[in-house]
């Protein structure tokens, strides 16, 4: 299976800040089929990017992907308040679909 | 929307069955894959499986022998079955809908708390 593997696991940073999370696979990603996920206590996971760079319907555009291959971005440009959750990338290539381990996003 | 529904609470070495009922739109004729997840508490997220609206299932060779996935067109929704569960079955379970392949997941229920006790 794809193992993937999300740094930093944590990160402090203050509003207005850019974020920069990083998803290594073990195997090459195909199609660039790797999303990225927002999750706050409490509730599901709500897509952010699919395809690897796509932002989801709704999406604000300080969230942005990028990446092909095996490595993989997800930056948001200026942080708001709402955006400190944890986000996880998910590869929806191959079975069985796996996640990383989660990057938890804090307020410094 | 998607909403799950089942118990919360289940005995080692019984059968956890879950339903997905589907809301604004027929599960049938969608071209969706229609998938459970799960995230043990203060844990990470593990893709049990899905179905196609063409009755293909795909399942994590983890749990492939004791998970199966079955859709009811007639009432909307999906179900999950997982056997011979244990205290690690413990989680929250999510429903999905994805799209393009069968570990997908765009669209995902609230999530409903199984908890695996005697």
């Amino acid at each position: 299976e794809i193992v993937l593997t999300q740094s930093p696991g944590n990160l402090s940073l203050s509003p207005g800040e850019r974020a920069t999370l990083s998803c290594r696979a073990s195997q090459s990603v195909s199609s660039n089929y790797l999303a990225w996920f927002q999750q706050k206590p409490g509730q599901a996971p709500r897509l952010l990017i699919y395809g690897a760079s796509y932002r989801d319907p709704g999406i604000p555009d300080r969230f942005s992907g990028s990446g092909s291959g095996a490595d993989f971005t997800l930056t948001i440009s200026r942080l708001e308040p709402e955006d400190f959750a944890v986000y996880y990338c998910q590869q929806y290539d191959r079975s069985p679909g796996t996640f990383g381990q989660g990057t938890k996003l804090e307020i410094k | 929307p998607m909403q799950e529904s089942g118990p919360g609470l289940v005995k080692p070495s019984e059968t956890l069955s879950l339903t997905c009922t589907v809301s604004g739109g027929s599960i049938s004729r969608s071209g969706f894959y229609w998938g459970w997840i799960r995230q043990p508490p203060g844990k990470g997220l593990e893709w049990i499986g899905s179905i196609h609206e063409s009755g293909s299932t795909y399942y994590n060779p983890s749990l492939n022998s004791r998970v199966t996935i079955s859709v009811d067109t007639s009432k909307n929704r999906f179900s999950l079955i997982l056997t011979s569960v244990a205290a690690a079955d413990t989680a929250v379970y999510f429903c999905t809908r994805g799209i393009s392949t069968p570990y997908a997941s765009g669209k995902w229920g609230q999530g409903t708390l199984v908890t695996v006790s005697s």
